[in-house]
């Protein structure tokens, strides 16, 4: 258990509408991710973060900001949210052993 | 062209059996690690074994071994003695460049596993 929790665990949202989706650790570890999983795709990167206020992009950023203000928390933002970011996300951190990482339990986000 | 192939999208065994998943990959980087993740059907995913580039022994952890066979590309993960607990979806993935970088992995797109008794 790597003390990774997300908020919501479920969410159902209309489009249009802003969402926040919360990634919180408890280890300090100093890089944190966010994923997306849909079927037939695998998980694919949205964002990452290697330190507080130090975020970059992945493969499937578009529509999507991301925060870092504190070391435990990395928030993922849909500014307004459409049905094709309907999907599974994962936040995950990256280990002590500097290479593998430990994912959270998802947040399964329905876009109406 | 795709990074991470898993070329079997499900596999049937019975229990007690060993399974071979298959995993290829795609790099041009000297440095990279591969990996293999599990996700039952409650959703969560867990991490199994590790291979870095230059390791030069196949990754071990309890049931599961790493194949590794680099000139191929190729990075398949066995499980001995299957148990029903083992049903699930299995991911490959690959993190290129520098452990040091905290670079992002890039995962196939799974192959789901049965056990039967």
């Amino acid at each position: 258990d790597a003390g990774i929790t997300q908020s919501p665990r479920h969410k159902v949202t209309e489009t249009g509408t802003p969402v926040t989706l919360r990634c919180h650790q408890t280890e300090n570890h100093r890089y944190m991710y966010w994923y997306r999983q849909d079927p037939g795709h695998g998980l694919r990167l949205i964002h990452y973060s290697y330190g507080v206020k130090d975020t970059d992009k992945g493969e499937v950023s578009d529509g999507y900001s991301v925060s870092r203000s504190k070391t435990e928390d990395f928030l993922l933002t849909l500014e307004s949210a459409t049905s094709s970011q309907t999907s599974v996300y994962f936040c995950a951190i990256l280990g002590s052993g500097s290479y593998e990482q430990y994912f959270g339990p998802g947040t399964r986000l329905t876009v109406t | 062209a795709q990074k991470i192939t898993q070329t079997q999208p499900g596999m049937f065994v019975q229990e007690k059996e060993a399974v071979t998943l298959d995993c290829t990959y795609d790099t041009s980087d000297p440095s990279y690690g591969l990996f293999w993740y599990k996700q039952p059907s409650s959703g969560e995913m867990i991490f199994l074994i590790y291979q870095g580039s230059y390791d030069q022994q196949n990754a071990t952890e309890g049931r599961y071994s790493l194949n590794f066979q680099k000139a191929r590309k190729s990075a398949n993960l066995v499980i001995s003695a299957s148990q029903l607990g083992d049903s699930a979806m299995y991911f490959c993935a690959m993190r290129e460049g520098s452990r040091q970088a905290g670079t992002a992995l890039i995962f196939g797109k799974g192959t789901t596993l049965s056990v039967s008794s």
